[in-house]
């Protein structure tokens, strides 16, 4: 499995955008790139999925450059309620693999501040 | 959306004890669901892989006789602790995954604390 490395904190402020980076230098080629978002005490929550390029959905857009050795989440106009726990995953296709046995890293925690 | 209801949210209880946490998929059924652990501060950790009518499958280093999973209908599973000890106090989450073009959802976990 792909190891990732990503920030363990960043702080932000109301209103900013937040890009936090992942890096997976070992990813393989059938390997797709997932961020999840955990609240204290709750069970992580998918934000969104991608392989390469950009995908953007309505909370967030990932950026992935050509060689995929990393990745970039990127939340626009955080607010409070964003403050989080945030997890690169890299492995296989979430959405349509089979097996889907997820391997969390150290994740990231995102602080937004008034 | 699809829902994964886990209960008890939090249970407290003695040294000895085996506790039983449930998983159910509330609004869709799940052949395969899975049971992490989260120790504070630290990320999740996939203890097994519950399949349903079948046993359960489990990461090394994961004591099958101490966290006994049962997924008998496609709706539940529970992972039972036995003979719980202080150690095994953490964050417990389960996930099931609805159906193809779908992500894993996850419970929102339950706190075991072994006094």
């Amino acid at each position: 499995l792909a190891k990732t490395t990503q920030p363990i904190s960043m702080d932000s402020y109301e209103g900013q955008e937040v890009n936090i980076t992942c890096s997976h230098n070992n990813i393989a080629t059938n390997d797709y790139i997932t961020w999840y978002q955990q609240f204290p005490s709750q069970g992580p929550r998918f934000i969104i999925q991608g392989y390469k390029t950009k995908v953007t959905n309505e909370v967030a857009s990932l950026f992935i450059p050509a060689d995929r050795k990393s990745s970039t989440l990127s939340l626009p106009r955080v607010s409070l309620s964003d403050t989080a726990v945030y997890y690169c995953l890299v492995g296989e296709d979430i959405l349509t693999g089979g097996g889907n046995k997820l391997t969390f890293g150290t994740g990231t925690q995102l602080k937004v501040e008034l | 959306g699809a829902v994964v209801s886990q209960h008890p949210s939090w249970v407290i209880c003695k040294s000895g004890t085996s506790v039983k946490i449930e998983c159910r998929s509330l609004d869709f059924q799940a052949t395969t669901m899975f049971w992490y652990r989260q120790f504070p501060k630290q990320s999740l950790m996939l203890m097994a892989t519950s399949n349903e009518g079948s046993k359960a499958t489990y990461e090394q280093g994961v004591e099958k006789d101490k966290f006994l999973i049962n997924h008998a209908s496609l709706t539940l599973s529970t992972l039972t602790v036995t003979s719980a000890h202080p150690e095994d106090s953490s964050f417990y989450i389960c996930s099931a995954k609805q159906e193809l073009n779908q992500p894993q959802h996850f419970g929102d976990g339950t706190r075991l604390s072994i006094l």
